[in-house]
């Protein structure tokens, strides 16, 4: 099985810079991916790490250490519209299904 | 690219009747597909995964015969809620894949409320 661990809130100001971190345990590790879910939305996908090291994606970037079973993602420049639930999920190898951690609430304000 | 569609947006049933939710992959052929469920405020929980042609493999607590997945084509997976009861009002979303290596695209959800 799979365990995900994130915060569950982090609250910001505009303009700031907000870590998300993420630790695993898995048996299978293959990659570990970050979505978007507004309220009442489904899940966007923002990134996806396979490999060590950091991915950049405009203002958001990913990181990951498979020695250390964790990953961030870094959300720069906050924006109000960035106020939404963010979840890390790890694929393992043979089924490639999706296990979710349990979501961070990020709130932007002004 | 990479547009998943889900129909009903939302639905709202009388206790004991069956509601089914389509998932259809617009623009690519998804050889995988997979069911989730989402209560307010929780993370989202996989329910099945369907692929074409074969029968779905149920997550652990899932009842298969409660929830009848479908996967009868590239394009659509049909989830049958039978015999719903309120317990069973939640987001239910579907994702679909164009294969095992890659990333899974969200359809928009249906929210199933059981009176």
């Amino acid at each position: 099985g799979q365990s995900l661990e994130q915060p569950s809130e982090v609250t910001a100001v505009e303009g700031a810079i907000v870590q998300i971190n993420c630790t695993y345990q898995t048996s299978g590790f293959y990659g570990l991916s970050w979505y978007q879910q507004h309220d009442g939305g489904a899940p966007t996908f923002l990134s996806y790490n396979g490999l060590d090291g950091l991915e950049e994606t405009g203002r958001f970037s990913s990181f990951l250490s498979r020695s250390d079973s964790y990953g961030y993602l870094l959300l720069q420049e906050l924006q109000m519209k960035d106020s939404a639930s963010y979840f890390c999920a790890v694929r393992e190898f043979g089924d490639y299904k999706l296990s979710f951690g349990a979501g961070t609430t990020v709130t932007v304000r002004a | 690219g990479a547009v998943v569609s889900q129909h009903p947006s939302w639905v709202i049933c009388k206790s004991g009747t069956s509601v089914k939710i389509e998932c259809r992959s617009l623009d690519f052929q998804a050889t995988t597909m997979f069911w989730y469920r989402q209560f307010p405020k929780q993370s989202l929980m996989l329910m099945a995964t369907s692929n074409e042609g074969s029968k779905a493999t149920y997550e652990q607590g899932v009842e298969k015969d409660k929830f009848l997945i479908n996967h009868a084509s590239l394009t659509l997976s049909t989830l049958t809620v039978t015999s719903a009861h309120p317990e069973d009002s939640s987001f239910y979303i579907c994702s679909a894949s164009p294969g095992e290596a890659y990333e899974q695209f969200f359809g928009p959800g249906t929210r199933l409320t059981v009176l």
